[in-house]
């Protein structure tokens, strides 16, 4: 698609429930990142990958957060058993890595609030 | 790693006012630079970036230009609009080529 795709753009869940966040990214695009957006803390990194499989993920804030891709192209973060803490704008981007060189784009985010 | 020092916001100008909105950074190597753009109940959108030394990148008449002495990379718009209003990031890529480092955050509210 033209731009990092993201659903549901919105999304108010009672706690303790298990949500999933979907990212489509830029077609073409190797590289795909999830970050989250607080008030209290921020952009904060989540979690990188390149193709399916991820080789940092150490921004995961507990192992209640998952995240998997697949065909190298949709993503889909999990979070299980939310808190209102996990409150927050979920951001995607993807970017394609090349020649040392990488631009990051990024989506409109998921807004998720726990109640 | 990296670590970013941003101007702390808010700042608010009236239209037609110059903008500089600071930032420092701590990086290994040379990384990337970036400002992205936050307007209200928005994403992030790529402002400019800059991508070695004395590089100077620009915008919807913002500039910013990579200073390695300095480790700065300030942002700055001549003539600022009522439409420019919005969270702006500044951010270097890491050496790793692959992870964002933000800053803060600067709230600017232009008034008319």
């Amino acid at each position: 698609g033209a731009g990092v795709s993201q659903s549901p753009s919105n999304k108010v869940t009672e706690k303790g429930k298990d949500v999933e966040l979907r990212c489509d990214p830029i077609s073409g695009h190797t590289a795909l990142y999830w970050y989250r957006q607080s008030l209290g803390q921020g952009l904060e990194f989540l979690i990188y990958f390149q193709g399916n499989s991820a080789p940092d993920k150490s921004g995961l804030p507990s192992d209640r957060f998952s995240a998997e891709r697949t065909g190298g192209s949709v993503s889909t973060l999990t979070i299980q058993r939310t808190q209102q803490e996990d409150s927050a704008v979920y951001l995607c981007a993807s970017s394609f890595i090349q020649g040392g060189g990488n631009t990051i784009y990024f989506g409109e985010g998921s807004w998720l609030t726990v109640v | 790693g990296n670590s970013v020092t941003q101007m702390e916001g808010p700042v608010t100008l009236s239209e037609e006012a110059f903008l500089t909105i600071n930032c420092t950074y701590t990086a290994t190597g040379y990384p990337s630079l970036f400002w992205y753009v936050q307007y209200p109940g928005e994403g992030l959108q790529l402002l400019l970036k800059a991508t070695k030394a004395d590089d100077k990148g620009s915008n919807k008449g913002f500039e910013a230009t990579y200073r390695k002495e300095t480790t700065s990379f300030h942002l700055e718009k001549g003539s600022v609009q009522v439409s420019d209003s919005a969270v702006y990031f500044c951010a270097p890529l890491r050496g790793s080529n692959y992870k964002l480092t933000f800053g803060k955050g600067t709230l600017l509210t232009v008034n008319p």
